[in-house]
């Protein structure tokens, strides 16, 4: 599982609160990113990390920041909650491996649920 | 820009019979290609990868896939199914040329039914 956690796993909030989701790695990883899965669109990327403090939007940053101050965690932050922020939410990190480049690992995954 | 296709939202297949998912890329660069599975209520798993070494890719649980860049395509295939391999598959692109941030992008998925 390459040392993933997410927490929380399961969330139910309601409409325009902020709700804050924690990915945490235990094996100093640079890149981390956080993408959200919706049934028909397979899974898109939200913002991702290439270090500490160093952030950048992806394809679906609308309504989402996050922030990384230190290697082994990366928040995801909802400002203010809607219901089309209901999804599956998954943390990935890069890692090298060997001499056949890098891949992707994703933790467990976040189902948040915006009543 | 990368972009993958997924020409099919659900696959089919008898228990014992052969699997082909099929997947079309788009990609400026020479693309990493890669396949995940998701089981129901599980996280995404890595089957296997293609990046610019063999074009016939072997991955784990008997998949393979070939990389054919005449016809833009990463097709999925398996010989014989087996009911444990029920799932939704993802065919992904990652991003390359200078910046190479390791950014996927997935196609919509297929689902494979098997049946007994």
């Amino acid at each position: 599982d390459a040392g993933i956690t997410q927490s929380p796993r399961h969330k139910v909030t309601e409409t325009g609160t902020p709700v804050t989701l924690r990915c945490h790695q235990t094996e100093n990883h640079r890149y981390m990113y956080w993408y959200r899965q919706d049934p028909g669109h397979g899974l898109r990327l939200i913002h991702y990390s290439y270090g500490v403090k160093d952030t950048d939007k992806g394809e679906v940053s609308d309504g989402y920041s996050v922030s990384r101050s230190k290697t082994e965690d990366f928040l995801l932050t909802l400002e203010s909650a809607t219901s089309s922020q209901t999804s599956v939410y998954f943390c990935a990190i890069r890692a090298l491996t060997g001499t056949s480049g890098y891949e992707q690992y994703f933790g467990p995954g976040t189902r948040l649920t915006v009543t | 820009a990368q972009s993958v296709t997924q020409l099919d939202s659900h696959v089919s297949v008898s228990e014992g019979t052969p699997v082909l998912l099929r997947c079309n890329y788009s990609s400026s660069y020479s693309p990493s290609l890669f396949w995940y599975v998701q089981h129901p209520n599980k996280g995404l798993q890595l089957l296997l990868k293609y990046t610019s070494a063999a074009t016939l890719v072997k991955g784990i649980n008997g998949f393979e896939a070939e990389f054919k860049k005449s016809e833009t395509s990463f097709h999925l295939t398996k010989p014989s199914a087996h009911m444990s391999d029920a799932a939704e598959y993802f065919c992904v692109v990652s991003d390359g040329g200078s910046s190479n941030t390791g950014k996927l992008i997935f196609g919509q998925g297929t689902t494979l039914q098997v049946k007994p």
